[in-house]
């Protein structure tokens, strides 16, 4: 059982808005910047949000992030059936010294 | 272009060794740290370890403490994880993957491999 908790699943239709949430504790995400990643199926994890709410170069600003307190929400606008795929959230916890992911969660654009 | 190359994997019986390797290109591999992560078959990610670019700081997860070992060859430009009293449930595709160069000490990964993968069985 992850230490970040995620939703399983996720569903909208194509061109609405979804938000996964992420909850964790005063040690992880209480504590220490969080970031979102993306992994297409048979692909490696890609880097979508970083130190909360930053965008690397390339990704659309219809992916947000942000975070209070010891919890983290993505959201996606516009949803396109490319978006389909599992999505992480991620962080450093200070009392474990290890970097957690939650668990997943897959979206599903209907 | 940053690039992540991944090898080493394979099949290999339970109690067994494996040495994974990471190319890194791209990049001053000697000034970042890097990490491994691991995703089982169908499963989450997991994050499996952690070392700073003079490796002078190392963290593992507890459910490898003490059977795998990082290391990394600056000269080389290469990452490695060394993989000892391997179980079935170290069965997973390894990545290696650059951690983000924050001021502000996020944890972030921002470029990642391809993975290979371990699998642990008889």
């Amino acid at each position: 059982q992850s230490v970040l908790t995620q939703p399983p699943s996720v569903s909208a239709a194509p061109g609405q808005k979804v938000t996964i949430s992420c909850s964790g504790s005063n040690s992880n995400i209480g504590k220490n910047y969080v970031s979102w990643y993306l992994q297409l199926p048979g692909t490696a994890p890609k880097l979508l949000i970083y130190e909360n709410n930053k965008r690397p170069s390339g990704i659309p600003d219809r992916f947000s992030g942000s975070k209070s307190g010891t919890s983290a929400t993505l959201g996606i606008t516009g949803l396109q059936t490319g978006d389909e795929a599992d999505y992480y959230c991620e962080t450093w916890d200070s009392s474990l010294s290890a970097i957690m992911f939650g668990g997943g969660t897959k979206l599903t654009v209907l | 272009e940053v690039q992540l190359v991944e090898s080493g994997g394979g099949l290999v019986q339970p109690g067994g060794s494996l040495r994974l390797s990471c190319a890194a290109s791209g990049f001053i591999f000697s000034t970042n740290s890097m990490n491994w992560v691991r995703q089982a078959p169908g499963k989450g990610l997991e994050w499996v370890s952690y070392i700073t670019g003079r490796s002078d700081t190392i963290y593992y997860a507890d459910s490898v403490k003490g059977r795998f070992t990082v290391s990394r060859d600056n000269a080389k430009n290469s990452l490695y994880l060394q993989m000892d009293s391997l179980r079935a449930e170290d069965t997973a595709v390894y990545y290696c993957a650059k951690r983000f160069q924050s001021t502000l000490g996020s944890s972030a990964l921002d470029y990642w491999g391809r993975g290979t993968l371990v699998t642990v069985s008889s």
